[in-house]
């Protein structure tokens, strides 16, 4: 079975600022898939960044990176330069073993302040 | 980038009528596709995966009779809610992947208000 925890209910973050969302998985799958999605107001779930178990890199797509931490199994996200836009819901994801099925997380709400 | 659609969005009904919600994926195919249902401020939790030309799979506790799946092409999968009850109230949300196996593109979701 495969577990998202994500322990971080809500958090804060100025304007321009850098925050980081927690997020720890379980698997005992060897190959799977890390996901972030951000859902505001409006429900829609937007995806933001991927990553797979065997990438050596840690995954980035703009403003948004993945901080993947096999060893720990962690997969935080970070988002630099924070935007008013950028607040909403962030759900941490996880697909394995070689099947699309996703699980996500509690969600954390990110509220940015002005 | 890939592009997944719910139609309605919105559905406001009485109780006892059953309600059918629409998953299309408008630029690519999707052998898969994805049901979830979505509590206020809760996660999203799976309902069932829709397989094109099969029968759908349905999760723990999920009620196959209540929430019939139908996946007619590999781009267009429909959930039916039966008889709907005020319980049934949530937002749901299809999902679907274009195969490469990495990244799941959602629906914007269909909000159900059964009265």
């Amino acid at each position: 079975a495969q577990k998202i925890t994500q322990t971080q209910p809500g958090m804060f973050v100025q304007e321009k600022e850098a925050v980081t969302l927690d997020c720890t998985y379980d698997t005992s799958d060897p190959s799977y898939g890390l996901f972030w999605y951000k859902q505001p107001s409006s429900g829609e779930m937007i995806f933001l960044i991927y990553q797979g178990s065997y990438d050596q890199q840690n995954a980035t797509e703009g403003r948004y990176s993945l901080n993947f931490q096999k060893a720990r199994k962690s997969a935080n996200l970070v988002i630099s330069a924070s935007q008013l836009g950028d607040s909403a819901m962030y759900f941490c994801a996880m697909s394995s073993g070689g099947y699309q099925k996703v699980t996500f997380g509690t969600g954390t709400k990110l509220q940015v302040i002005p | 980038g890939a592009v997944v659609s719910q139609h309605p969005s919105w559905v406001i009904c009485k109780s006892g009528t059953s309600v059918k919600i629409e998953c299309r994926s408008l630029d690519f195919q999707a052998t898969t596709m994805f049901w979830y249902r979505q509590f206020p401020k809760q996660s999203l939790m799976l309902m069932a995966t829709s397989n094109e030309g099969s029968k759908a799979t349905y999760e723990q506790g999920v009620e196959k009779d209540k929430f019939l799946i139908n996946h007619a092409s590999l781009t267009l999968s429909t959930l039916t809610v039966t008889s709907a009850h005020p319980e049934d109230s949530s937002f749901y949300i299809c999902s679907a992947s274009p195969g490469n196996g990495e990244t799941q593109y959602f629906g914007p979701g269909t909000r159900l208000l059964v009265l």
